[in-house]
């Protein structure tokens, strides 16, 4: 199994700071790593799939970048609407996995 | 638009079992993998399990192996997911979800307590 460690838990910005989540594989996942927000309540929503390339109408603020073991989501300017949580995913290996989530509160 | 619905959550008995059912419309059904995302109650997201499109492959998360089944039928354009022997570990929100490697398209979820 792959696993999936974020950090950090929890990262307490303002609207208009940059933000910057890491997530780091097990092992490599070549570039097979999805990024994820949730709001509460709410299902999650694809962000970014193959470590950089945005999901449909996902706006230019959200980039990705890594490979290997070592991926990041960058959050360009906050806006209100992205204090969430966030989640990367592999599909590297037949069994899917998660991250724990990183936390981007004000 | 894409829109999946998921049915068939519920209280449940440990021990017990319960059929999830998910229809989807505004896509083409035929043409993807599906699967079941679940997330406990305040805790993060795992995956279940994913169908190939013609059903003939399924891949299963260990903790569930052998007691989980899930199945399709594509002239309904419906997933399903057969659970039992469920344990109190199970309960969550179970996602339908578009996509066998990627989850482009998630459902609203179904809450699925398992509960004496």
């Amino acid at each position: 199994e792959i696993v999936l460690t974020q950090s950090p838990a929890t990262l307490s910005l303002s609207p208009g700071e940059r933000a910057t989540l890491s997530c780091r594989a097990s092992q490599s996942v070549s570039s097979y790593l999805a990024w994820y927000q949730q709001k509460p309540g709410q299902a999650p929503r694809l962000l970014i799939y193959d470590a950089s390339k945005r999901a449909t109408g996902i706006p230019a603020r959200f980039s990705g970048s890594g490979s290997g073991t070592v991926f990041t989501l960058a959050i360009s300017s906050l806006e209100p609407e992205d204090f969430a949580i966030y989640y990367c995913q592999q599909r590297s290996d037949w069994l899917r996995t998660f991250g724990p989530g990183t936390k981007v509160d004000i | 638009e894409v829109q999946l619905v998921e049915s068939g959550g519920g209280l449940v008995q440990p021990g017990g079992s319960l059929r999830l059912s998910c229809t989807v419309s505004g896509f083409t059904f035929t043409n993807y993998w599906m699967s079941w995302v679940r997330q406990a109650p305040g805790k993060g997201l795992e995956w279940v399990a994913n169908i190939k499109e013609d059903g003939s492959d399924k891949y299963y998360v260990d903790s569930v192996k052998g007691r989980f089944t899930i199945s399709r039928d594509n002239a309904k354009n419906s997933l399903y997911l057969q659970m039992s022997s469920l344990r109190a570990e199970d309960t969550a929100i179970f996602y339908c979800v578009r996509g066998g490697g990627y989850f482009d398209n998630w459902g609203q979820g179904t809450l699925v307590t398992v509960s004496s």
